[in-house]
């Protein structure tokens, strides 16, 4: 199962809104409403940010949501602060591998 | 509070097995997943395998088949992940995490463990 793709970087300034891509495949994003996204700072352990395409778990900001169309999922930051400066994964359960991961996307704030 | 703490660093050798040790507190251990996932120096995050902690069965990647065992104790509310054969391209730091209440999302996760195989 290859990893779903993401851009390696994006950057924006304080206060900008930015959008992560995922894209995948027919047998994971593109059938599953079970993607969700993960911000990892360096040398610390993945945090999940939204599961099941579009929701946040319980202290996560607002400024983060989710979305997807067709094959494709998205991360969205608005209103980009310092402490966003982080990689980010997606990930979606398959109908094969059962999960994958992203290939990750730098966020320089 | 929801935790789940690892074992420590291991160096290893190549031919060596580890293994490594994911232990739960603060929720009732069977009635989640384990999952465990792999970092190797600054590349991305790969899933491994899991397992039901509930009733033990397991399930790995293609690509880590060969490679790892997954067990739990249920007495020690702990999960295990044993990687056989050990080479330099299984230096890595490897997490356990916990499979939410909302199906294929990992909402805790281990410190990771870091895991170096030289000669």
């Amino acid at each position: 199962q290859s990893a779903l793709t993401q851009p390696a970087s994006v950057s924006g300034s304080p206060g900008q809104s930015i959008t992560i891509s995922c894209t995948g495949i027919s047998s994971d994003v593109g059938v599953h409403n079970y993607v969700s996204w993960y911000q990892q700072h360096p040398g610390k352990a993945p945090k999940l940010m939204i599961y099941d395409v579009s929701n946040r778990p319980s202290g996560v900001s607002n400024r983060f949501s989710g979305s997807k169309s067709g094959n494709a999922a998205s991360l969205t930051i608005s209103g980009l602060q310092p402490e966003d400066e982080a990689d980010y994964y997606c990930t979606s359960y398959t109908s094969n591998s059962p999960w994958v991961f992203g290939g990750g996307t730098k966020v320089t704030v | 509070q929801v935790q789940l703490a690892q074992s420590g660093a291991e160096v290893k050798k190549p031919g060596d097995s580890v293994k490594v040790s994911c232990k739960a507190s603060g929720y009732t251990f069977t009635n989640y997943a384990i999952h465990w996932v792999r970092q190797a120096p600054g590349q991305r995050l790969e899933w491994m395998g899991w397992i039901n902690v509930g009733n033990g069965n397991t399930k790995s990647s293609q690509r880590f088949q060969a490679k790892v065992t997954i067990t739990r104790d249920t007495s020690a509310t702990t999960a295990y992940l044993e990687l056989n054969s050990l080479t330099s391209e299984d230096t890595a730091i490897y997490y356990c995490a916990r499979e939410s209440e909302w199906f294929a999302a990992f909402d805790i996760w281990g410190q990771g463990t870091m895991v170096s195989v030289s000669s």
